[in-house]
């Protein structure tokens, strides 16, 4: 079955360092990727996605690419803020079959501090 | 374009009692999808609506249902209500099947006591 794997958090940094958050993934088919945020007492944004290998999603600063060789959709930023701290789930949608079923890594909380 | 309401926001409820959490979609979506979220289980897939029709369905027991109205609004039930129901309920908007990106909204916040 499709499952997603994400770093271990929480993830402490200082403002203005750079940020990876890692994600591997195993699907049965050819997915789509996806990074959503959650802010606390929130429900989940869209930060970017990236629908075939090779392809870079991007959005405020965040950047991530969809690896096919290594499985992978890492999150990066150059330079993270306060306001980046929140909680970030890397999800992927297999098409086979049909429908929007999304699958989610179990989160990675970003604290980011002055 | 408003997004993706859920009602009611927060809901406290008790052991063996039932409860209905109702999704409106972005306008012109027509696929909806219900998602709990626990601490220790983290998001998993409830099941997901398409045109009234129930397209998917993650695996949870029969006391969990939903449901779709020809607005493309939706309903999701659990009966006889346990303490481990007690989780963030998330409901997601998507336009069409396929490379659409899913909308979420701000979640109900049910609490079984």
């Amino acid at each position: 079955g499709n499952s997603v794997t994400q770093m271990e958090g929480p993830v402490t940094l200082s403002e203005e360092a750079f940020l990876t958050i890692n994600c591997t993934y195993t699907a049965t088919g050819y997915p789509s990727l996806f990074w959503y945020v959650q802010y606390p007492g929130e429900g989940l944004q869209l930060l970017l996605k990236a629908t075939k290998a090779d392809d870079k999603g991007s959005n405020k600063g965040f950047e991530a690419t969809y690896r096919k060789e290594t499985t992978s959709f890492h999150l990066e930023k150059g330079s993270v803020q306060v306001s980046d701290s929140a909680v970030y789930f890397c999800a992927l949608r297999d098409l086979t079959g049909g429908g929007n079923k999304l699958t989610f890594g179990t989160g990675t909380q970003l604290k980011v501090e002055l | 374009k408003a997004g993706v309401t859920q009602t009611p926001r927060y809901l406290i409820k008790t052991r063996g009692q039932q409860v209905t959490l109702s999704c409106s979609p972005i306008s012109g979506h027509r696929s909806v999808s219900w998602y709990q979220q626990t601490p220790g289980q983290g998001l998993q897939f409830l099941f997901e609506y398409f045109s009234e029709t129930q397209r998917n369905k993650g695996n949870f027991p029969g006391r969990f249902s939903g449901r779709q109205f020809s607005n493309s609004r939706s309903e999701m039930n659990v009966s006889t209500l346990e303490l481990g129901d007690s989780a963030l309920y998330l409901c997601a908007s998507s336009l069409e099947a396929g490379v659409t990106e899913a909308f979420f909204g701000q979640g109900t916040r049910l609490t079984v006591v």
